[in-house]
C-alpha cells in the first residue's frame, strides 16, 4: 500500500516568493500533521487537522504560514512572503486516529535564497 | 523550551551488543511516549511506543521502558545489528489535551559491524 508522499521532494525559491507544499496521506487516515525540521533538531509541529478542519494550528510561526485540507484527505502547506530563516526540512504526517502513531512522508526540503 | 531532551547526540555500538538510547521530558501531563528511527533523506518511521499506564513494551529486538518518576524513557535494542544505524527520535504527548507531538533532537547511533 502506497505511504505518505509529499512534492515536490525540493524546492528552492527567492526571499520573498510564494510557495506551495503538498501532502498526499495514506488513504482512509483522517489525521494529517505538518512539521518543520532544521538541522540538528527534531520534528516541529506546525499544524494539524481532523478532517477537513485545522483541530490545532498553534504550532504556525506567524500568518505569512497557512495550510489547507479541502476534502478531507490531500494538504497544502502554503508560505507567503518566504524568508530565508523558512529554509528547513517540511515533513508531513498521517495516522489513523487522533493520537495514534503516525506515518510520515519523505520531507520536502525547501532553500530560500 | 525544549520539553524532550536527547542528550546524547551520537551512540556508537559493536554489532551484536545492547544499544541503549535516552529520553528526558519535563511535561508530567505526558502521557504517550514513541520512538522513530529515521535514515538520510527520508521521513521518520515509527518504531515502538508506550502509555504511560505501563514502565515496559517489548516489540522483537526493541523494548521501551519508561520511568515516570524520573521522567525518563530509554529504547533498548538487542542485539544490535548494522542496520539500525539511523537517527533515532523520542516523542511525547498529552492525550488527553491536545493533538502536538514534542520530539527530542535525536540520537545518531551506528552499529559497527
Amino acid at each position: 500500500g502506497a505511504g505518505v508522499s509529499q512534492t515536490p521532494s525540493n524546492k528552492v525559491t527567492e526571499k520573498g516568493k510564494y510557495v506551495e507544499l503538498r501532502c498526499d496521506p495514506i488513504s482512509g487516515h483522517t489525521a494529517l500533521y505538518w512539521y518543520r525540521q532544521s538541522l540538528g533538531q527534531g520534528p516541529e509541529f506546525l499544524i494539524y487537522f481532523q478532517g477537513t478542519g485545522a483541530a490545532d494550528d498553534s504550532g504556525l510561526p506567524n500568518d505569512r504560514f497557512f495550510a489547507v485540507r479541502p476534502e478531507g484527505s490531500v494538504s497544502t502547506l502554503k508560505i507567503q512572503r518566504t524568508e530565508r530563516g523558512d529554509s528547513a526540512v517540511y515533513l508531513c504526517a498521517s495516522s489513523s486516529r487522533q493520537g495514534s502513531e503516525q506515518y510520515f512522508g519523505p520531507g520536502t526540503r525547501l532553500t530560500v535564497t | 523550551d525544549q520539553q524532550v531532551k536527547q542528550n546524547s547526540p551520537s551512540l556508537s555500538v559493536q554489532e551484536g551488543r545492547i544499544s541503549i538510547l535516552n529520553c528526558d521530558y519535563t511535561n508530567s501531563m505526558f502521557d504517550y511516549f514513541l520512538w522513530y528511527k529515521k535514515y538520510p533523506a527520508e521521513g521518520p518511521t515509527f518504531l515502538i511506543s508506550i502509555s504511560s499506564i505501563k514502565d515496559k513494551n517489548e516489540d522483537g529486538r526493541f523494548t521501551v521502558f519508561l520511568n515516570k518518576s524520573a521522567k525518563h524513557l530509554s529504547l533498548h535494542i538487542v542485539p544490535s545489528q548494522p542496520g539500525d544505524s539511523a537517527v533515532y527520535f523520542c516523542a511525547a504527548s498529552a492525550l488527553g489535551t491536545g493533538n502536538q507531538f514534542y520530539f527530542g533532537t535525536g540520537t545518531s547511533l551506528t552499529v559497527i559491524p
